[in-house]
């Protein structure tokens, strides 16, 4: 069974820093993952995924993510945080054993100026 | 283009009382669809699928059910509702099948008091 361990349930990262949000995968195939953002009280909405295709995937507001197979890790990065950035981040595994993503803890991400 | 709508956006009811909330998808045919839940501090529980009208399967078992009477529509009931009821639910459609992301709708609000 597929799963995703997110490492550290709040981030605190002062404006123009670098973000770096963990994010380590348990799989026995090839995995499919994912980053997605939750502003509050809103649902969740897809930053990236990875599909098996280039192992550095870049996705919206400037947020991108590498898949490393030798660490099983696939760490969302942005280079420099705005205010705006501040919001829950997940990470997902899609689930072999049926239709559904498996999410992580997630990350709570918070921005001071 | 697809959407996917839910309500109502915000409900409080008493303990005891029974519930119904309802997800729609317009744009697509044939969806998986996702009951997920989050309570207050706690990441993503994922409550119910379907693969079809009629089909619902349950991931944890507790007093909510699911019904799916259409083929984009998803209800999530109680009959009695419980103080730890309480929190944020999102509905969520994918292609099916699928290896692909979810998407999700803006979700409810609710709080058991």
């Amino acid at each position: 069974a597929q799963s995703v361990t997110q490492l550290g349930s709040h981030v605190s990262v002062s404006e123009g820093a670098l973000v770096l949000l963990r994010c380590n995968y348990s799989s026995s195939v090839p995995p499919y993952l994912f980053w997605y953002v939750q502003y509050p009280n809103q649902g969740l909405q897809l930053l990236l995924k990875y599909t098996s295709a280039a192992t550095l995937v870049k996705g919206i507001n400037g947020f991108e993510a590498e898949f490393k197979k030798s660490e099983t890790s696939f760490h969302l990065t942005k280079p420099s945080a705005h205010m705006s950035d501040a919001a829950e981040y997940f990470c997902a595994v899609f689930n072999n054993a049926g239709n559904m993503l498996t999410f992580g803890g997630g990350t709570r991400l918070m921005v001071k100026p | 283009s697809q959407t996917i709508h839910q309500w109502p956006a915000t409900l409080v009811q008493p303990v005891g009382s029974p519930l119904s909330l309802e997800c729609t998808v317009e744009g697509t045919s044939n969806p998986n669809l996702y009951w997920y839940r989050q309570a207050a501090g706690r990441g993503l529980q994922l409550l119910f699928y379907s693969v079809g009208i009629g089909q619902i399967s349950s991931e944890v078992p507790q007093n909510l059910s699911a019904s799916r009477p259409q083929d984009r529509q998803f209800i999530l009931s109680s009959k009695k509702l419980l103080l730890s009821d309480s929190g944020f639910y999102l509905c969520a459609w994918s292609t099916s099948p699928t290896l692909d992301e979810q998407f999700f709708g803006p979700g409810t609000r609710l709080t058991v008091l």
